[in-house]
């Protein structure tokens, strides 16, 4: 059964950083493509960034230079570190799997980032 | 403001048919495929239909998807109390390298 959980998420000052880590289960991580998703509150879906075969790595402009994503294949996680957090960063994050035959096939809970002083 | 359009709400009555809208350009929906996930009150989203029309097992055939165009349905027959959630259309953006949503249509079971 594939299974992903979202950990990391918290509360956060303007211009601190954090990483937020999904621990996948019931495939590999490191044979499909995966992206995180992010929601603010009361708001629609954004894709955040995502990472492909051969580490390929892609953001949303709104992004670049500020959150980088990673994973680790032997634990099976996918990451994103965030820098230079704004408040406009404040959201729910959630990753995905994200085959390009079935976008977003799975999704985590999601973990609650809050940009705030 | 998202890339794509949707309608903020829809409602219909049990058992009913209701159809929502999703509305493109040239660089998303004329050249991808469309793909539909249902967010249930707070729960994460789900994959509903997959490459216009397309549904993952154990998705009921109550939910169908359609493209034409810019533009791409969803309707769901039947209608439920427990198909109360929120839906989004995506698809690829060729302009913007990435994919992108429809800001969502939150369907109300009257």
């Amino acid at each position: 059964e594939v299974q992903l959980v979202e950990s990391g998420g918290g509360l956060i000052q303007p211009g601190g950083s954090l990483r937020l880590s999904c621990a996948a289960s019931g495939f590999t991580v490191s044979s499909t493509y995966m992206s995180w998703v992010r929601q603010a509150p009361g708001k629609g879906l954004e894709w955040v960034s995502a990472i492909h075969g051969g580490d390929n790595t892609y953001y949303t402009d709104s992004v670049k230079g500020r959150f980088t994503i990673s994973r680790d294949n032997s634990k099976n996680t996918l990451y994103l570190q965030m820098n230079s957090l704004r408040a406009e960063d404040t959201a729910v994050y959630y990753c995905a799997r994200d085959p390009p035959s079935r976008p977003f096939d799975y999704w985590g809970q999601g973990t609650l980032v809050t940009v705030s002083s | 403001q998202s890339v794509l359009t949707q309608p903020p709400s829809a409602s219909g009555t049990p058992g009913q048919r209701v159809t929502i809208s999703c509305s493109g350009s040239s660089s998303n929906i004329a050249s991808n495929t469309v793909n539909w996930y249902q967010q249930l009150p707070g729960t994460a989203p789900k994959l509903l239909i997959y490459s216009n029309n397309q549904r993952p097992s154990g998705v009921p055939d109550r939910f169908s998807g359609s493209k034409s165009g810019t533009s791409a349905s969803l309707a769901i027959s039947g209608l439920q109390s427990e198909d109360e959630a929120d839906y989004y259309c995506a698809a690829w953006d060729d302009s913007l390298n990435g994919p992108v949503f429809g800001g969502g249509t939150k369907l109300t079971v009257l």
